[in-house]
């Protein structure tokens, strides 16, 4: 089984640009879950889809969205880029909430 | 002070050793999740534990929930075990997606 994916792997922005990250779950995972890891504040959750429902949001401003489509594929955007959002951006995928969470390679984000 | 905290936060050893990482947590959990970060990025799953123990391979997870630690063991350590170990808590909140995070332990394992 192939296992969760996430594209572009790689991504240089400028400030006040907006993003797209995608991620394919593993076939048959339902729920979506997005994570951030900054040298500073370390990983940190984003939110949680599932079944194309937003289940759970962490503590980020509203320049951070996501969505999750029919397929259990899942897209998150950050709008108005600012310095701080270079990150490490990590996709993790499981059957349903309350299963063991499978990870992606993660898309790195460098904001200049 | 962190919900989830680990120690040590850098660890080198020789090939070959046993090796602990500890993890101690302040609120209520339904299960402790522990991972494997590899340099370049990528998080891989070792462990996701709610009671007792845990073996797979050379690595051993433990957690005492009365005591609110965890323990991770490697025996016979390998300088292919090099790499970040997190741990990080699942909330009694009905989701195994909403994942707090320790600052993780870097492991270097040398010949």
């Amino acid at each position: 089984k192939a296992g969760v994916t996430q594209t572009p792997r790689y991504l240089i922005k400028t400030r006040g640009q907006q993003v797209t990250l995608s991620c394919s779950p593993i076939s048959g995972h339902r729920s979506v879950s997005w994570y951030q890891q900054t040298p500073g504040q370390g990983l940190q959750f984003l939110f949680e889809y599932f079944s194309e429902t937003q289940r759970n949001k962490g503590n980020f401003p509203g320049r951070f969205s996501g969505r999750q489509f029919s397929n259990s594929r899942s897209e998150m955007n950050v709008s108005t880029l600012e310095l701080g959002d270079s990150a490490l951006y990590l996709c993790a995928s499981s059957l349903s909430p309350l299963y063991e969470q499978y990870f992606g390679p993660g898309t790195r984000l460098t904001v200049t | 002070k962190n919900e989830v905290e680990q120690s040590p936060q850098n660890l080198t050893a020789q090939e070959g050793e046993f090796i602990t990482i500890n993890c101690s947590y302040s609120v209520g959990i339904s299960a402790l999740h522990w991972l494997q970060q590899h340099p370049g990025g990528g998080i891989v799953s070792l462990f996701m534990l709610s009671s007792g123990k845990k073996k797979h391979g050379r690595l051993i997870a433990t957690i005492n929930i009365q005591e609110k630690h965890s323990s991770l063991h490697i025996t016979a350590s390998h300088p292919r075990d090099s790499a970040v170990y997190i741990c990080a808590r699942v909330p009694p909140t009905g989701t195994a997606s909403k994942l707090t995070f320790g600052t993780g332990t870097r492991l270097q394992v040398t010949l």
